[in-house]
């Protein structure tokens, strides 16, 4: 079946390390996304990548960093300059990423990964 | 600027009654709706759409959206609830032009016995 994996379910680190949150997705999608969640607040979006090789940044980028070299995969790092990392992540893909050129917009989402920084 | 609304953060509802989510959207370009599902400790699961054509959307589970462009509105409607739609629904809006969608805040829908 296809579908976006996410990984780890749950993760926990220490203050001030690096962490990398997998996102791995079969369905042949050219758009993949990072989306941070926490309570009350919906969804924000991290970074987003509509090609190989090139991101941009979304709404609350600081502290993330994110590599897109293959399409399959979106790797998203929590870096130690988030200044409050712990939230739940999601990770998104879909067909095309410009909303203007085709109706195939919606985004397919990952199970999500629990990040907590202790 | 664009952006999306729900107007409320929660919703208690008794089983079997209809209930309304309601979602607004502030837009001066063309754009498509959806709504999503999420439940707890999951990824979002896509309940409806609208692209274009016929204001009112029927999707999975017995939800259904119409879409009001006088008014900006994408309400999502279910006339007899279940315990199982217990859930966090998120109204999601992509404006032309733009290459990401916009989600509201949420909306909790509590169906109790």
């Amino acid at each position: 079946d296809g579908g976006i994996t996410q990984s780890p379910k749950y993760l926990f680190r220490k203050e001030g390390q690096n962490v990398t949150l997998s996102c791995e997705q079969n369905l042949n999608h050219d758009a993949m996304y990072w989306y941070r969640q926490d309570p009350g607040q919906g969804l924000r979006l991290i970074y987003y990548s509509q090609i190989v090789n090139d991101f941009q940044k979304g709404d609350i980028a600081e502290g993330y960093s994110v590599s897109r070299e293959k399409k399959e995969s979106f790797p998203l790092t929590v870096t130690s300059a988030q200044k409050n990392p712990t939230a739940f992540y999601l990770c998104a893909s879909s067909k095309r990423g410009q909303a203007a050129m085709t109706r195939n917009t919606e985004a397919f989402f990952g199970q999500g990964t629990r990040l907590t920084v202790v | 600027a664009q952006s999306v609304t729900q107007l409320d953060s929660q919703v208690p509802v008794f089983e079997e009654a209809p209930v309304e989510l309601r979602c607004n959207y502030s837009s001066s370009v063309s754009v498509y709706l959806f709504w999503y599902v999420q439940y707890p400790n999951q990824g979002l699961q896509l309940l409806l759409k609208y692209l274009s054509g016929s204001t009112l959307v029927k999707g999975i589970n017995g939800f259904e959206a119409e879409f009001n462009k006088s008014q900006t509105s994408f309400h999502l409607r279910k006339p007899s609830v279940h315990i199982s739609d217990t859930a966090e629904y998120f109204c999601a809006v992509s404006f032309s032009g733009y290459s990401t969608l916009t989600f509201g805040k949420g909306t909790m829908l509590l169906v109790s016995p």
